[in-house]
């Protein structure tokens, strides 16, 4: 299984671009990197998923080197809404990719 | 609107006392899987399912079972809850197995005495 690692928490300012990384060293060939954010008390709700290059979509872009051994969640110009918990998610493909480990993740707090 | 549905959403039991978390989804899913969360911890997988009649072990299911009896219901048993299972359980689904997106419900909070 692909283990994930994130900072645990991250402090920033309204308007700033917010970088989160995550590291997945052992992640197998068929594996996409997927990014959920939750806040308290809710579930996880997706955010941004891709496999290579750069992936950007209206709420995030992600950043995925050559070698995929890490990606970055890159948040443009955050809010104070932002402050959520966000997991970095590596699918197992070796059990047929149903098998998921979300870690711990970063918990990032936007202040005013 | 499509989503996934737990009942009930807080629960305080006491050890021993067998208890049923229900979830339901409306998205015609084949893939159904169930989560603790527990401070520091993350989420963790307890059980999976592909389809109907068909479920698998995730990373802590000691304590737990499943049933898919339907393709929209996957509910969470515990014969014997403990003080150790107190813990946030978040249910999700989706249309096929991983990558695809996973949708949750907005959990069901569980304290046993």
């Amino acid at each position: 299984l692909a283990k994930t690692t994130q900072p645990i928490s991250m402090d920033s300012y309204e308007g700033q671009e917010v970088n989160i990384t995550c590291s997945h060293n052992n992640i197998a060939t068929n594996d996409y990197i997927t990014w959920y954010q939750q806040f308290p008390s809710q579930g996880p709700r997706f955010i941004i998923q891709g496999y290579k290059t750069k992936v950007t979509n209206e709420v995030a872009s992600l950043f995925i080197p050559a070698d995929r051994k890490s990606s970055t969640l890159s948040l443009p110009r955050v809010s104070l809404s932002d402050t959520a918990v966000y997991y970095c998610l590596v699918g197992d493909s070796n059990t047929g990719g149903f098998k998921t480990i979300f870690g711990a993740g970063t918990r990032l707090f936007v202040k005013a | 609107e499509a989503q996934v549905t737990q009942n009930p959403r807080y629960l305080i039991t006491v050890t021993g006392k067998k208890l049923t978390v229900t979830c339901s989804q409306n998205m015609n899913h084949e893939y159904m899987s169930w989560y603790r969360q527990d401070p520091g911890l993350g989420l963790r997988q307890i059980y999976y399912s592909m389809n109907v009649e068909v479920t698998d072990k995730g990373d802590v299911p000691e304590g737990y079972k499943v049933s898919r009896k339907e393709k929209r219901n996957f509910p969470l048993i515990l014969e014997s809850p403990s003080p150790n299972q107190t813990s946030l359980y978040f249910c999700a689904s989706s249309l096929s197995k991983v990558p695809d997106t996973q949708y949750f419900g907005p959990g069901t909070r569980l304290t046993v005495l």
